[in-house]
């Protein structure tokens, strides 16, 4: 079946720093992914739509210039936390869709210290 | 907008327990309504789904029906097994001329315990 995979599990940066998470899809395209963020204890949130060859939309009151997404090819989309704070501090979590619906990535869990 | 509401975990039961894990949601229209599957370190798989009313989903044991009147998507399970201990995310799509959004609920983690 369709794959997606997602790199890394888990990441701790300092404050300040950028942190790049990447999400592939392993055994079909994926012109549209997806990246979701999730609280403690809140839903996933739709953070963008990502299309490939083409500027990622964004949610309201998602930081474009803060979450940098890039989805250059068919198999691959990145998401870049920009000057990361503790307040971004999150699980993070791709998808992409597949010919039967949504697929998803094991998620990033980061840690801004 | 569209939204989902979960119960809140944790849920902790006993191997061979009866499962229901509450969902209602909020959407015009008719959207369509899934069970996702979290296992450890894994992403979230599609556990069922249903698209229209009185539709029952239905997997590895687990069901759901589609209840427009109560606006629900309870899921069920006669029998839970230590496997079954995951996190589990109901959630629902609504058409809406080409723009299509999973809205999910919080999550219900669920521990079996032997």
């Amino acid at each position: 079946g369709a794959v997606v995979s997602q790199h890394p599990s888990w990441v701790i940066c300092k404050s300040g720093t950028s942190v790049k998470i990447e999400c592939r899809s392993l055994d079909f395209q994926a012109t549209t992914m997806f990246w979701y963020r999730q609280f403690p204890k809140q839903s996933l949130m739709l953070m963008a739509t990502s299309n490939e060859g083409s500027k990622a939309t964004y949610e309201q009151g998602v930081e474009k210039d803060k979450f940098l997404i890039n989805h250059a090819s068919l198999t691959l989309s990145t998401l870049t936390v920009t000057s990361a704070h503790p307040e971004d501090s999150s699980f993070y979590i791709c998808s992409a869709t597949a010919y039967y619906g949504y697929t998803f990535g094991s998620g990033t869990r980061l840690t801004v210290v | 907008g569209n939204s989902v509401t979960q119960m809140e975990g944790p849920v902790t039961l006993s191997e061979e327990a009866f499962l229901t894990i509450n969902c209602t949601y909020t959407a015009t229209g008719y959207p369509s309504l899934f069970w996702y599957v979290q296992y450890p370190g894994e992403g979230l798989q599609l556990l069922l789904k249903a698209t229209k009313a009185d539709d029952k989903g239905s997997n590895k044991g687990f069901e759901a029906t589609y209840r427009k009147e109560t606006t629900s998507f309870h899921l069920e399970k006669g029998s839970v097994q230590v496997s079954d201990s995951a996190v589990y995310f109901c959630a629902l799509i609504k058409l809406d001329f080409g723009n299509e959004k999973l809205t999910f609920g919080t999550g219900t983690r669920l521990t079996i315990i032997p």
